[in-house]
């Protein structure tokens, strides 16, 4: 079975300041693409940043980035110099075959 | 922003009834998928498709059928809708989505309720 799993249902970081979101996941498969979006209060999903499982080096996007641990089955997400719109749902995700998985997802406040 | 939309965007409705919801895309992507999203449970595929009356059952496809006829529609029906399938419900398209690099552009949403 593909499962994603996001063990922080909530999170808060000061303003400016890092924060880390976990996700693990698990599949038989070789070849797969992990995934974070982000789900503003607005409700749209948006690309936040992706990684191909077969490259080891981490993935960036500014002020975001993963730490990527494909042995232990782990995509975590960096949020540096965190701003007021990045206070969001975030969902980590994979694609194998034809679907994509989706974790229950961490909402992540933002204080000024 | 990727040119989907949905319809209608709020519906109120009464158990029994049938529902179909609309996904329209502007893009030419082969593959759509509709989800439906509840707290606690985050993204949960209902049914997708990958082309032209191609379709497949994804996680919780029980009471829920779709159809595609034409590349830029994806139908999604509620035969007779339940108070359980009281939910918010996204459609997303892709490019492709095989072991795919490619992200999902994700539609505003529907936030349908059966009384």
């Amino acid at each position: 079975a593909q499962t994603v799993t996001q063990s922080q249902p909530e999170m808060s970081v000061q303003e400016a300041e890092t924060v880390t979101l976990s996700c693990t996941y698990d599949t038989s498969e070789n070849n797969y693409y992990l995934f974070w979006y982000k789900q503003p209060p607005s409700r749209q999903m948006i690309l936040v940043i992706r990684q191909e499982a077969y490259k080891q080096q981490n993935a960036t996007e500014n002020r975001f980035s993963v730490n990527f641990q494909k042995a232990a089955k782990s995509f975590s997400l960096k949020i540096s110099d965190s701003q007021l719109g990045d206070t969001a749902m975030y969902f980590c995700a994979f694609n194998t075959g034809n679907q994509f998985y989706f974790g229950t997802g961490t909402s992540l406040t933002v204080i000024p | 922003d990727a040119g989907i939309t949905q319809s209608p965007r709020h519906k109120v409705t009464e158990t029994g009834t049938p529902v179909t919801l609309r996904c329209h895309q502007t893009e030419n992507h082969r593959y759509m998928y509709w989800y439906r999203q509840d707290p606690g449970h985050g993204l949960r595929l209902i049914h997708y498709s990958y082309g032209v009356k191609d379709t497949d059952k994804g996680e919780v496809s029980d009471g829920y059928s779709v159809s595609r006829s034409k590349t830029e529609d994806f139908l999604l029906t509620l035969e007779s809708a339940t108070s359980s399938q009281t939910s918010v419900y996204f459609c997303a398209i892709s490019e492709s989505g095989w072991s795919s690099y490619n992200e999902q552009f994700f539609g505003p949403g529907t936030r349908l309720t059966v009384l």
